[in-house]
């Protein structure tokens, strides 16, 4: 009930292209969907989050969609450039008051000219 | 303003030795939390600290111990270090105001570990 499942494993996208990651969770308690983006050798950068009152949420070519029934929520990632190319990760955490994380088992996104 | 940063950067062990690695939070934040990512996984959560009390523990061994400093600073141990424990070693921080999260977490670069 705690895991949060992630796909595809890998994604190869053209330049241009739309890059999309979706994620799906059992746990209802789960309160802020928050996406990561990691570069090889550091650490997992915020991307774009989410609460559950909204089913979209938009920040520049970044689009997090959540759909509440289906306890599901995607990544679009409009006009992929080549910069992109980076490992996604989608985290959700338990409603009550910590930091504990629960990561998805991470996407790697490969954007080609 | 600085974010989140570890230190070691790389760590290199043979297995049953000790290590302590050591993670300063962005200045306001006073939440802490430590995750170990093993190559091509999620972060695992390991523990959290706020105010120099443990919030929260994800499902490792006792050999994994942490605590928090009045500074907010915090150090994670592991005891009797066997092979499995080889991963990145993330720390990060949350700012916090009476004991509700107010942004999300933020990471430092991490430690990477190497047991041999």
């Amino acid at each position: 009930q705690q895991q949060v499942k992630q796909s595809p494993q890998s994604l190869i996208v053209q330049k241009g292209g739309i890059s999309i990651i979706n994620c799906a969770y059992e746990n209802t308690a789960f309160d802020y969907f928050p996406w990561y983006q990691q570069f090889p050798g550091k650490g997992p950068a915020l991307l774009i989050a989410i609460r559950p009152d909204v089913s979209e949420k938009k920040e520049g070519r970044f689009t997090i969609s959540f759909n509440k029934s289906a306890k599901q929520f995607s990544l679009h990632i409009m006009d992929s450039q080549p910069g992109d190319s980076a490992t996604y990760f989608c985290a959700a955490t338990p409603s009550y008051n910590t930091d504990k994380l629960i990561f998805g088992t991470g996407t790697r996104l490969q954007v080609f000219p | 303003d600085a974010g989140v940063t570890q230190s070691p950067t790389h760590l290199i062990k043979t297995r049953g030795q000790h290590v302590t690695l050591r993670c300063s939070p962005i200045s306001g934040h006073k939440s802490v939390s430590w995750y170990q990512q093993v190559l091509g996984q999620g972060p695992q959560f390991i523990f959290q600290y706020y105010e120099k009390e443990e919030r929260g523990r994800g499902n490792f061994p006792d050999r994994f111990s942490a605590r928090q400093f009045p500074n907010y600073s915090s150090e994670l141990n592991v005891n009797a270090l066997l092979l499995g424990d080889s991963a990145l070693y993330l720390c990060a921080s949350s700012y916090v105001v009476g004991g509700a999260r107010q942004e999300t977490q933020y990471f430092g670069p991490g430690t990477r570990l190497l047991v041999l």
